[in-house]
């Protein structure tokens, strides 16, 4: 199974300052399709979670642009510019590539 | 898009439940499917999924409930099921129908429905 490591586990941030969480791949999510299956999903406290970013960095339909996805081979990042009340629950990262689909631990960010 | 849950509750180890989940909005014939559970107070685990007709309706499950539960899909009525039995104390948690199918896995989800297995 690929394991994936989200850092940090939790995160709290004063509004209006950006915040970053960091996902690492137990191996590269780098398809021979030439795409990267790196996805992130937001769960606001007693929601369903919510997919945020595609293959990396395509935000989902809605999603603010507040929100930018990166990296490549087997280390991602998830950025947040501008962290407001909204903004708050369990960041996951998720991949793709192979089965077992397995995600991150998640990473909780609250406000200051 | 809406998947509307059914089906949880309280059940006795070594027990079943089917879990249902009830689509629209979407063409249901054409999309993937999966299911995707969290343990109380912990993350999310995937658990299986179905693929469409065309795809050959196959399904594949994570290892922890490979040969107990069971993913299948009724066109007739835009609905996807989870057959668990044999349940383990351990299948307790939330559990969440998804839209799957590459490139946006997990695009739209259910509102979760819980299962307790306890004696």
């Amino acid at each position: 199974d690929i394991v994936m490591t989200q850092t940090p586990l939790s995160l709290s941030v004063t509004p209006g300052q950006p915040a970053s969480i960091s996902c690492k791949s137990g191996q590269s999510l780098l398809h021979s399709d030439g795409m990267t299956y790196l996805y992130w999903y937001l769960q606001k406290p007693g929601q369903s979670p919510q997919l945020l970013i595609y293959e990396v960095s395509s935000r989902f339909y809605g999603v603010s642009d507040r929100f930018s996805g990166s990296g490549s081979g087997t280390d991602f990042t998830l950025q947040i510019g501008r962290v407001g009340a909204e903004d708050v629950g369990i960041y996951y990262c998720m991949q793709g590539i192979d089965l077992p689909l397995t995600f991150g631990q998640g990473t909780r960010l609250d406000i200051k | 898009v809406h998947l509307v849950q059914s089906g949880g509750g309280l059940v006795w180890p070594g027990g079943s439940l089917r879990l249902s989940c009830a689509t629209s909005g979407f063409t249901f014939t054409n999309a993937w499917l999966s299911w995707v559970r969290q343990a109380p107070g912990k993350g999310l685990e995937w658990v299986g999924r179905i693929k469409i007709k065309t795809d050959g309706a196959t399904t594949d499950y994570a290892a922890p409930v490979k040969g107990r539960f069971t993913i299948s899909r009724d066109a007739s009525k835009n609905t996807l099921y989870l057959q668990m039995n044999s349940l383990k104390t351990e299948d307790t948690a939330v559990y969440y129908c998804a839209t799957d199918g590459y490139p946006k896995l997990f695009d739209y989800w259910g509102q979760g429905t819980l299962v307790t297995v306890s004696s």
